[in-house]
């Protein structure tokens, strides 16, 4: 247990829906991002959140966007969906210190468009 | 911008030791060398981290050059439990700060 939580841990929804993500980063990690990994593909890296400022952006389509709180859980949006927006969708956790930054990933949360 | 290249897969044996090396030609001079283990539908997993020369853990094994255009992850005497998929990621903390993630070794362990 890595200790970031992920909710839902299933989602099926629609084509053209939207839906809400949400992460719950370790104790003491200040830095949230999330990531999409296709069926067999790679990550994904789509967005870094730091203290609740976005710190770095990846490959995140203008249909998505996400958020970090004051209390620093984070919520990623997807709206409009298409068919492959379909996947796994990780949160992970860091400390994101000047001189190292281990991610600790969440179990994921699966979403299928239909 | 840093650019990491990996073998898309490797094939080893119960007890042997696995390297698994990646490329990363543009690494800037403040760039961390970080890998990560995946099973199916699972998040990653943290392995280990270095910026140069050779780090070890309880796990694994790193080594950087020195000019650091590479990266090999050491795996000592393998068990089928390692059967994963293992990344490699450079983070650039310039002034554009970056994630890039190698695209995964699938690493396949037999008896």
């Amino acid at each position: 247990d890595s200790g970031v939580t992920q909710t839902p841990k299933h989602l099926i929804t629609a084509t053209g829906q939207r839906v809400t993500l949400r992460c719950s980063p370790r104790s003491g990690d200040l830095s949230v991002y999330w990531y999409q990994q296709s069926l067999d593909q790679g990550l994904q890296f789509l967005i870094q959140y730091y203290n609740g400022e976005e710190r770095a952006k990846g490959n995140i389509l203008e249909r998505f966007s996400a958020q970090q709180f004051p209390d620093l859980h984070s919520e990623l949006n997807l709206s409009s969906l298409e068919l492959g927006d379909s996947a796994l969708y990780f949160c992970a956790s860091s400390t994101w210190t000047a001189s190292t930054d281990t991610q600790y990933f969440g179990p994921g949360t699966r979403l299928t468009v239909l | 911008l840093a650019k990491t290249t990996q073998p898309i897969s490797m094939d080893s044996y119960e007890g042997q030791e696995v390297n698994i090396t990646c490329s990363h030609n543009n690494i800037a001079t403040n760039d961390y060398i970080t890998w990560y283990q995946q099973f199916p539908s699972q998040g990653p997993r943290f392995i280990i981290q270095g910026y140069k020369t050779k780090v070890t853990n309880e796990v694994a094994s790193l080594f950087i050059p020195a000019d650091r255009k590479s990266s090999t992850l050491s795996l000592p005497r393998v068990s089928l439990s390692d059967t994963a998929v293992y990344y490699c990621l450079v983070g650039d903390r310039g002034s554009n700060y970056q994630l890039i993630w190698g695209a995964g070794t699938k690493l396949i362990i037999k008896p």
